[in-house]
């Protein structure tokens, strides 16, 4: 089955700056990777998604970039805020998966004034 | 805008005792899940729901679990003789179609403690 690793952890930037937060993915047929941002208590919240057919996203501060050949896709934040503090998860999912995402382990972001 | 509500919030209960974590998805919604988070650690699937059918369902999905639209605005998860390490944060989910791509929207939990 698919299996998606994500990098770092835990991440932390000041105020302004950019945030990048890295995915790989292991099934070959994934063609749905979106990308939720989780507070907490809440529940996961999509922030941007993109699809196999398309090599970039973006979406304001927010971007993201899909390499198919590498299998890997990533987050990119610039002009970080306080309020983008968050859990964010990368996903993958597969038509004919049914939609089941298969999620990432998640990544700590804390953007410090 | 149109929401996920999941009810309770946070249920305490003994091993052995069966549980039931309530969603109700977005109205128009034609397809629901379950997934669990289990503290510290990834958003894992356990059972994605479609016309009263089970569609797909995780290995973490056994006989001990099981799912149900009894109306038409509630879907359920139930847990027959939970165990300790069914401690974890259910979420469930709702999209309006199966096909990927079709975003999931995700309510604000149920935290289970199995004590």
């Amino acid at each position: 089955g698919e299996n998606v690793e994500q990098h770092p952890s835990t991440l932390s930037v000041q105020e302004g700056d950019s945030a990048v937060i890295k995915c790989t993915y292991s099934d070959s047929a994934s063609n749905y990777f979106p990308w939720y941002k989780q507070e907490l208590g809440k529940g996961p919240q999509l922030i941007i998604d993109i699809r196999s057919n398309v090599g970039e996203k973006k979406d304001q501060r927010i971007a993201v970039t899909l390499n198919k050949t590498a299998k890997h896709f990533s987050l990119h934040i610039t002009e970080t805020q306080p309020e983008d503090s968050a859990v964010y998860f990368c996903a993958a999912s597969f038509t004919g998966g049914g939609n089941k995402l298969t999620f990432g382990t998640g990544t700590q972001l804390k953007v410090e004034l | 805008e149109p929401e996920v509500t999941q009810t309770p919030s946070h249920q305490v209960t003994q091993m052995g005792q069966e549980v039931i974590l309530r969603c109700v998805p977005i109205s128009n919604h034609l397809y629901f899940y379950w997934y669990r988070q289990i503290l510290g650690q990834k958003v894992e699937f356990l059972v994605s729901f479609y016309n009263n059918e089970i569609s797909e369902k995780s290995e973490i999905f056994d006989d001990q679990f099981s799912v149900e639209r009894p109306d038409g605005s509630n879907f359920t998860l139930k847990i027959r003789s939970t165990k300790l390490e069914d401690s974890a944060m259910y979420f469930c989910a709702s999209s309006l179609t199966s096909g990927a791509g079709d975003t999931q929207y995700f309510g604000p939990g149920t935290r289970l403690t199995v004590l």
